[in-house]
């Protein structure tokens, strides 16, 4: 069981480079977000997404584009990268009714210096 | 904007001992969810609650939520050291395009 798969787990990134952080689930979710979790805090939703070609903006999008073509792909763009944006960062989906879990990724630890 | 406080933020207990970590939040709901996630790792459902006065136990884990209090409380009972990790809650909001609204975590540690 495959679940949420993300990719890369470890990046390091220069200032002002840009990189996708790829999400994909293999079980037919319609709902898929992206969150980032800095250090012992809690999470911050950036974008989500109820199904293929919908997204909308969570908490904390500024910097962050996502776009979903299908409905097993979420990638997450990271454009001009800045310190602010080192965090952990997971994607999760959940299926469709009430009171389903949202199941989450491995994560990637980005960091940007 | 629905706030979710959690108290305590950290909580250091001996193995044996019970304690009780609450789950406050701000805006009428009925979906509550449980996770908790290793120190590296990802998180991990531990309990839905799905309407007022629902219970849930699993081993020495028992979630419950009070609507009309806006507050879910897990209970440990008799901790052992395979408890520590950090424990969110979260609430679900059907108005807002069902987003997650996360608690800022209770980082338990227990210690022989």
């Amino acid at each position: 069981n495959a679940g949420v798969t993300q990719t890369p787990k470890f990046r390091i990134l220069k200032i002002g480079q840009s990189m996708t952080l790829q999400c994909t689930q293999d079980m037919n979710h319609n709902y898929m977000y992206w969150y980032r979790q800095d250090p012992g805090m809690g999470l911050k939703l950036i974008y989500y997404s109820v199904g293929a070609g919908i997204t909308d903006k969570g908490e904390v999008p500024n910097g962050y584009n996502v776009s979903r073509s299908t409905t097993e792909d979420f990638p997450l763009r990271l454009e001009l990268a800045a310190p602010s944006q080192t965090s952990v960062y997971f994607c999760a989906s959940r299926g469709q009714g009430a009171g389903q879990p949202q199941h989450f990724g491995d994560g990637t630890r980005l960091s940007i210096l | 904007e629905l706030k979710v406080e959690q108290n305590p933020l950290f909580l250091s207990m001996q193995e044996g001992k019970n304690y009780t970590i609450y789950c406050n939040y701000s805006t009428t709901s009925d979906r509550l969810y449980w996770y908790r996630q290793d120190p590296g790792k990802s998180l991990e459902s531990l309990f839905v609650l799905l309407s007022n006065g629902a219970v849930k136990q699993e081993g020495r884990l028992m979630a419950s939520l009070d609507t009309k209090a806006r507050l879910s409380t897990l209970h440990i009972t008799a901790a052992v050291h395979d408890l520590s990790a950090t424990y969110f809650c979260a609430v679900d909001l059907y108005s807002t395009g069902n987003q997650f609204y996360f608690g800022t975590g209770t980082s338990l540690t227990v210690i022989p």
